[in-house]
């Protein structure tokens, strides 16, 4: 199976801040990667696919970026309704693993 | 609108079996790959696996493959996923989701507990 580290697993930030979470695979995943964002009331979200594709209706702030094993999601500006855990999946073979999460809360 | 609800969580003894569902709606569900995560209580998201649209292809993870069946019904719009042999380590929140996780369900509780 493809490992996927995450990291931090919790961050601290501020209103307006821009925001970094990393994920690295084991092996090469040729971009297939996906990020999503799970809030407190358990809704999930899929923000961007393929490293850097946006999901319609996923707002504007959040990209994505990387190649290879090493992956990332932006917030360019950090707003309240963004709190939540942070999710990579890789979507390049079965089965498709996630990282264990990154959990985003305001300083 | 797209919508996915997952029903038949609830609490079920050790070693027993359980079947939840998801029914679909607010889109063709027989053009879709459809698939299952779960997330166990202070733990990350889970993979459990997916379904081809006419079923001729399941994917799974490894550790699950054994206890876990995914099925669907796609003239009742309906995915499902049958537990079995189920131990504490499955307690967790069910999601069903289109396999290009680009929909998700709310998610249905399963505790398994003597």
């Amino acid at each position: 199976d493809i490992k996927m580290t995450q990291s931090p697993s919790s961050l601290s930030a501020s209103l307006g801040e821009r925001v970094t979470i990393s994920c690295r695979a084991s092996e090469n995943i040729n971009n297939y990667l996906s990020w999503y964002q799970k809030k407190e009331d358990g809704s999930v979200k899929l923000l961007i696919y393929h490293t850097s594709r946006l999901q319609p209706g996923a707002p504007s702030r959040f990209s994505g970026s990387g190649s290879g094993k090493d992956y990332s999601l932006t917030i360019s500006g950090l707003e309240s309704e963004d709190i939540a855990t942070y999710y990579c999946q890789q979507g390049y073979t079965p089965p498709y693993t996630f990282g264990a999460g990154t959990k985003l809360e305001l300083k | 609108e797209v919508k996915l609800v997952e029903s038949g969580g609830g609490l079920v003894q050790p070693g027993r079996s359980l079947k939840l569902s998801c029914a679909a709606s607010g889109f063709s569900f027989n053009d879709y790959w459809m698939g299952w995560v779960r997330q166990a209580p202070g733990k990350g998201l889970e993979w459990i696996g997916e379904i081809n649209q006419d079923s001729s292809t399941i994917n799974y993870t490894p550790s699950l493959k054994d206890k876990f069946t995914i099925s669907r019904d796609n003239a009742q719009n309906t995915l499902y996923l049958q537990m079995s042999k189920l131990g504490s380590e499955d307690t967790a929140i069910y999601y069903c989701a289109r396999a290009d996780m680009d929909a998700w369900g709310q998610g249905a509780s399963v505790t398994v507990s003597s």
